[in-house]
């Protein structure tokens, strides 16, 4: 079955550094989208950045990029120069396509905390 | 403004009382779909929706209902809320697969904190 994992529950950087947040993935189908959302102390879902399964390059945007590495099965999330507005739940998220039984839904990880230090 | 809009934002209710959180959204989507989120588990799917009348169950439907009259609303139904759903609600909605492929990401409604005494 279809699977995320964010292995790092909670994570540290100081501000202006880059930082890394962790996910894998599990899926034998070919077809497939990634997606990193934030999630501020708000509540709200904000859409980040994505990567398609046939893309080759890595996807950015602005300050996130998108480590993907399709062999092993990571989407990596890389926030360069890390502002205190950072500071949030961020949630990798795959889309299944509409084969071998799938429902097309997104499913998520279990999520990491960043905090940002001043 | 492209948006979906889920309504309350807050709800404390007694067990037992049923309530409906609305959702609702103003972009044409085929898809919609509710979410909860629970802490440490991430967003779990609790039921989904291809198109109008055409509902299917998610992951955690058990203690829920929805429907789908029209395209633009999908409600959620606790028919005798327990305690055990006291979470954070996430209603989306989105383009069809067929629409879009899966580069199609979700828009999200501000989410509904539902507490259950």
């Amino acid at each position: 079955a279809q699977k995320i994992t964010q292995t790092q529950p909670g994570m540290f950087v100081q501000e202006k550094e880059a930082v890394t947040l962790d996910c894998t993935y599990d899926t034998s189908d070919q077809s497939y989208g990634l997606f990193w959302y934030k999630q501020p102390s708000s509540g709200e879902m904000i859409f980040l950045i994505y990567q398609g399964s046939y893309d080759e390059q890595n996807a950015t945007e602005g300050r996130y990029s998108l480590n993907f590495q399709k062999a092993r099965k990571s989407a990596n999330l890389v926030i360069s120069a890390s502002q205190l507005g950072d500071s949030a739940m961020y949630f990798c998220a795959m889309r299944e396509d509409y084969i071998s039984g799938n429902t097309g839904k997104l499913i998520f990880g279990q999520g990491t905390t960043l905090q940002v230090k001043p | 403004e492209a948006q979906v809009t889920q309504n309350p934002r807050y709800l404390i209710t007694v067990t037992g009382k049923k309530l409906t959180v609305t959702c609702s959204q103003n972009m044409n989507h085929e898809y919609m779909s509710w979410y909860r989120q629970d802490p440490g588990l991430g967003l779990r799917q609790i039921y989904y929706s291809m198109n109008v009348e055409v509902t299917d169950k998610g992951d955690v439907p058990e203690g829920y209902k929805v429907s789908r009259k029209e395209k633009r609303n999908f409600p959620l139904i606790l028919e005798s809320p327990s305690p055990n759903q006291t979470s954070l609600y996430f209603c989306a909605s989105s383009l069809s697969l067929g629409q879009g492929g899966v580069g199609v990401g979700y828009t999200f409604g501000s989410g509904t904190r539902l507490t259950v005494v």
